[in-house]
């Protein structure tokens, strides 16, 4: 597609369930990037992929979130034994280079755990 | 610790009435400055890029602007469709991109 496309677009999780997130980023795009947005917040940085490797996950927030690239372009966001706390919007974005260049937005997977 | 604030928080203009919104920042190593604008239970929609101070990009009603410490984004005769939340966000030397809270724009016909 043209877009940087996320699924699920809304989930409901029970507190305590594991929940996978995935990204199609951009054709071609070297750099993915996984956002965490509360509600009236800028998007906070949680993780940085260039290709398959995970550059920089100083931004996750607790050993349950987890990422992965396998093959450098799909990527899965995963929460383990969720808390209400990890209640969001999920964004994923890619960019076509690893410096200098804009990041392109999915419309985000809105995560509530109840 | 890079950091990015903008302001105000909220801004309501009348259709018609130019204004600007503020987007301070410190940054290890800038490598760009981007201008996004977010409607409401969507991903940012990317508006501009600046690189270095004095550059200037124009789209439309909006014209961005860079300085060493900040940038505006200046809106001209505003339309009620410009109503969003505008983000502004820096990469640093380390490919991290840093974002802040936003200004939501309201404006009203």
């Amino acid at each position: 597609g043209a877009g940087v496309s996320q699924s699920p677009r809304y989930k409901v999780a029970k507190r305590g369930q594991d929940v996978a997130l995935r990204c199609d980023p951009i054709s071609g795009h070297v750099s993915l990037f996984w956002y965490q947005q509360a509600l009236g917040q800028g998007p906070e940085f949680l993780t940085y992929f260039q290709n398959e490797a995970q550059l920089d996950k100083s931004g996750l927030p607790s050993d349950r979130f987890f990422a992965e690239r396998p093959e450098g372009s799909v990527s899965t966001l995963k929460i383990q034994r969720t808390q209400q706390e990890d209640s969001a919007v999920y964004l994923c974005a890619s960019s076509e280079y690893e410096m200098n260049t804009e990041a392109f937005f999915g419309q985000g997977t809105r995560l509530t755990v109840v | 610790e890079d950091q990015v604030t903008q302001s105000p928080e909220a801004l309501r203009l009348q259709e018609g009435e130019s204004s600007s919104l503020n987007c301070s920042y410190t940054v290890s190593g800038l490598r760009g400055l981007f201008w996004y604008r977010q409607d409401p239970g969507k991903g940012p929609e990317f508006l501009f890029t600046l690189y270095s101070a004095g550059e200037e990009k124009e789209k439309e009603r909006l014209k961005a602007t860079l300085t060493k410490k900040e940038s505006f984004l200046h809106i001209t005769a505003p339309k009620p469709e410009d109503s969003a939340t505008y983000l502004c966000a820096v990469r640093d030397n380390f490919n991290k991109f840093y974002f802040g809270s936003g200004t939501k724009l309201n404006v009203k016909p």
